[in-house]
C-alpha cells in the first residue's frame, strides 16, 4: 500500500539556519504530494503542495520539489524563524480504488527553532 | 469567514460511555473526513463521506460511527467498543475527492478516557 516516510525528529535549529526535512514516499502511479504544518494544540494547515513530477510548491519561504525519480518531496527553508516551530507532516493523495481522496501521512517531524 | 469548527475542544469520557464529536463546515465542500492522531504518529483515517447520506470506512473504523444527514455536518461517535479512544481527533473537508483537492482541517477535539 501507499506509505510516507519522514526523517526522524526532533529537529532543533537556531534562528536563520537552513532547514531540510526529508520525505520519501511509496505509491503506484503519480500521487499528489503535500506538506502540512501543525502548531501546538491546533489542527493542520496546508503549507504547500505539488501535483505532478518536477512541480515546485512554495509558501512562506518554504519550498519542496516533487522528484519522481527519487520518490521524494523534501521540505526546505533558507532561514528559519522562531515562529516556524511546529510539527510538519508530509502526505500523499492518490486517486483510484479505495485510495480515492484519502491522505496518507508520514509520522511528522517536530521542529524547534531557538532565538 | 469560511472554515471548519469542531466542538468541544476537550472531552472527557468514562469507560463504557459513547461520546459524539461535532464537526461543521461552511465551505460548501462535498467531502468530509475524520482522522485520529496519536502522539508521535501521523494521522489515520477513520471515516470519510463524499456526499450527503453516504460514508465509507477508513483504515481504523472499528469502534466508531458517523452520519452525514447534512452537507455541512459530519459528527463522529466514539463508542464503548473502541478499545483505546484517548487521542486527538481531527475533522477535515475538501471540495471533492480528486487527488489534488486540498483537505482543510478543523482545530481538533482532544478526547481523554478516564
Amino acid at each position: 500500500g501507499d506509505s510516507v516516510t519522514q526523517m526522524e525528529g526532533p529537529v532543533t535549529l537556531s534562528e536563520e539556519a537552513f532547514l531540510t526535512i526529508n520525505c520519501t514516499y511509496t505509491a503506484t502511479g503519480y500521487p499528489s504530494l503535500f506538506w502540512y504544518v501543525q502548531y501546538p494544540g491546533e489542527g493542520l494547515q496546508l503549507l504547500l503542495k505539488a501535483t505532478k513530477a518536477d512541480d515546485k510548491g512554495s509558501n512562506k519561504g518554504f519550498e519542496a520539489t516533487y522528484r519522481k525519480e527519487t520518490t521524494s518531496f523534501h521540505l526546505e527553508k533558507g532561514s528559519v524563524q522562531v515562529s516556524d516551530s511546529a510539527v510538519y507532516f508530509c502526505a500523499l493523495s492518490r486517486a483510484g480504488g479505495t485510495s480515492y481522496g484519502k491522505l496518507t501521512f508520514g509520522q511528522g517531524t517536530i521542529l524547534t527553532v531557538h532565538p | 469567514d469560511g472554515g471548519i469548527t469542531q466542538s468541544p475542544k476537550y472531552l472527557f469520557r468514562k469507560e463504557g460511555q459513547n461520546v459524539t464529536l461535532s464537526c461543521e463546515q461552511n465551505l460548501n465542500h462535498d467531502a468530509m473526513y475524520w482522522y485520529r492522531q496519536d502522539p508521535g504518529q501521523g494521522l489515520r483515517l477513520i471515516y470519510y463521506s463524499q456526499i450527503v447520506n453516504d460514508f465509507q470506512k477508513g483504515d481504523i473504523a472499528e469502534g466508531y460511527s458517523v452520519s452525514r444527514e447534512k452537507k455541512e455536518s459530519f459528527p463522529l461517535t466514539v463508542t464503548s467498543a473502541q478499545k483505546n479512544p484517548t487521542a486527538f481527533y481531527l475533522c477535515a473537508s475538501s471540495r471533492g475527492q480528486a487527488q489534488a483537492d486540498t483537505q482543510y482541517f478543523g482545530p481538533g477535539t482532544r478526547l481523554t478516557v478516564l
